[in-house]
């Protein structure tokens, strides 16, 4: 089993909708979390934190379920810019310098 | 954003061709990293220096070989490399490594080929 596993997608969705992607990590130790944003051909961007049951930031919402491990982002009311890659991110327990990145959801939002 | 910044933003280079990579943090951070992404892959780590000494080395290949002279500074020597090394070397930086709270700042990344 993959440490964090995701669906790559791609979600393809019009301006507007509500999506939402769902990430699992295998450590149940892990304590924080991370989103991140990816385009193409462009460096990660941190997009948020999650060191407790969840955070939101405006169009976004994560939300963590450490009995069942896993981490969902919903994106609300999306955007033409929201398409990107989505990086779900935990951190290594055996070495916290360490993140375990997933390989990404791609998100393409059409108008 | 200038938070982190790396050159060259690409370079192609032969099997026996020796270059470097630079990362440059203007964070204030206490911690630096390089990265590998390859195609249809996750971010591979490779080295991590926290307060300019190395504490991580993920079985990288010799022929990579870091250096961090200060804490603002990165540097990725190459020699020798494998057409499989192309990829996009990422640098990262953070304020709070070895803790739960390692949010990780990333330059643009060295787009490499190697023939």
């Amino acid at each position: 089993r993959k440490e964090v596993e995701q669906d790559p997608g791609p979600f393809n969705v019009p301006e507007g909708a509500t999506v939402a992607f769902n990430c699992t990590y295998s450590n149940s130790a892990s304590q924080s979390f991370f989103w991140y944003r990816q385009d193409c051909r462009k460096e990660p961007k941190l997009l948020m934190s999650v060191y407790s049951s969840g955070n939101e930031d405006g169009r976004f919402t994560a939300q963590l379920n450490r009995a069942s491990q896993y981490i969902s982002l919903l994106i609300r009311d999306s955007k033409l810019s929201d398409s990107a890659t989505y990086l779900c991110v935990v951190n290594d327990m055996d070495s916290s310098y360490k993140l375990i990145f997933g390989s990404g959801t791609r998100l393409l939002v059409r108008p | 954003e200038t938070g982190v910044t790396q050159t060259p933003r690409h370079l192609v280079m032969g099997m026996t061709n020796k270059k470097s990579l630079k990362c440059e943090q203007h964070l204030g951070h206490n911690a630096m990293y390089w990265y590998k992404q390859s195609a249809k892959k996750p971010l591979e780590l490779m080295f991590v220096y926290s307060l300019e000494e190395r504490v991580e080395n993920n079985s990288v290949p010799s022929r990579f070989s870091p250096e961090c002279p200060n804490s603002s500074h990165l540097f990725l020597h190459l020699h020798t490399l494998q057409p499989e090394d192309s990829a996009l070397y990422l640098c990262a930086s953070s304020q709070d490594p070895g803790t739960e709270y390692n949010e990780q700042f990333f330059g643009p990344g060295t787009r490499l080929t190697v023939l």
